[in-house]
């Protein structure tokens, strides 16, 4: 079945410092979506992306749709200590109603003052 | 606060109790969502409702039972769970349009975190 890829597993960087993540699948999405879980707390929304080629940005973090729409990464800059936590992407094929979200199995972000 | 509330947050059971989970949506949304998260693995999605009507059943086993009165609550009652089911239950919603059209925005409470010895 579809399935999710998410590189790195998990990534420790001093506060201040740039952040690239991604996500890859080996069958097509045409919705790319990132969340961002805090502990103890549930996954929420920061992009969602439409169409291929795509590029968007909320505030310090950008996400592109990759070409292929096969892959996408989430690119978050000058990173704080409230940037921890756990990013998942996930992919839709069609914005249908029969049509599952699939989630990726995460990355961990650690941020060092 | 993101218009979804689940109570209990912390839910310690034994594996003959019958206990239920509870959701509560404030956004307006037509459907609703339970996914089920264990450490290390992907969000697992459990089961569907959409207009009240169930639409997705994820080969959960027989001992999760979903029930949603309305569009705006949902529970998951659970009887005779096993240790392995210990994870964090979410609940989440979402708007689908009259045709049916779901862009994948999923709206997720804080989830209850629950424990089968």
């Amino acid at each position: 079945g579809q399935q999710l890829n998410q590189s790195p597993q998990s990534m420790f960087i001093q506060e201040g410092e740039d952040v690239s993540m991604n996500c890859t699948s080996s069958s097509i999405f045409n919705t790319w979506l990132w969340y961002k879980q805090d502990p103890g707390e549930g996954p929420v929304l920061l992009i969602a992306l439409y169409k291929a080629g795509e590029l968007t940005s909320n505030g310090r973090l950008t996400a592109q749709f990759g070409i292929t729409r096969k892959d996408s990464f989430l690119n978050i800059s000058a990173s704080i200590p409230s940037d921890v936590g756990i990013y998942f992407c996930a992919g839709q094929l069609f914005r249908t109603s029969y049509d599952k979200v699939i989630f990726g199995p995460g990355t961990s972000l650690s941020v060092i003052p | 606060e993101t218009g979804v509330t689940q109570t209990p947050r912390h839910l310690v059971m034994g594996m003959t109790n019958k206990k239920s989970l509870k959701c509560e949506q404030h956004l307006g949304h037509n459907a609703m969502y339970w996914y089920k998260q264990s450490a290390k693995k992907p969000l697992e999605l459990m089961f569907v409702y959409n207009f009240k009507e169930q639409t997705e059943n994820n080969s959960v086993p027989s001992r999760f039972s979903p029930e949603c009165p309305n569009s705006s609550h949902l529970f998951l009652h659970l009887h005779t769970l096993q240790p392995e089911d210990s994870a964090l239950y979410l609940c989440a919603s979402s708007q689908w349009t009259s045709g049916g059209a779901n862009t994948g925005e999923l709206f997720f409470g804080e989830g209850s975190r629950l424990t089968v010895l």
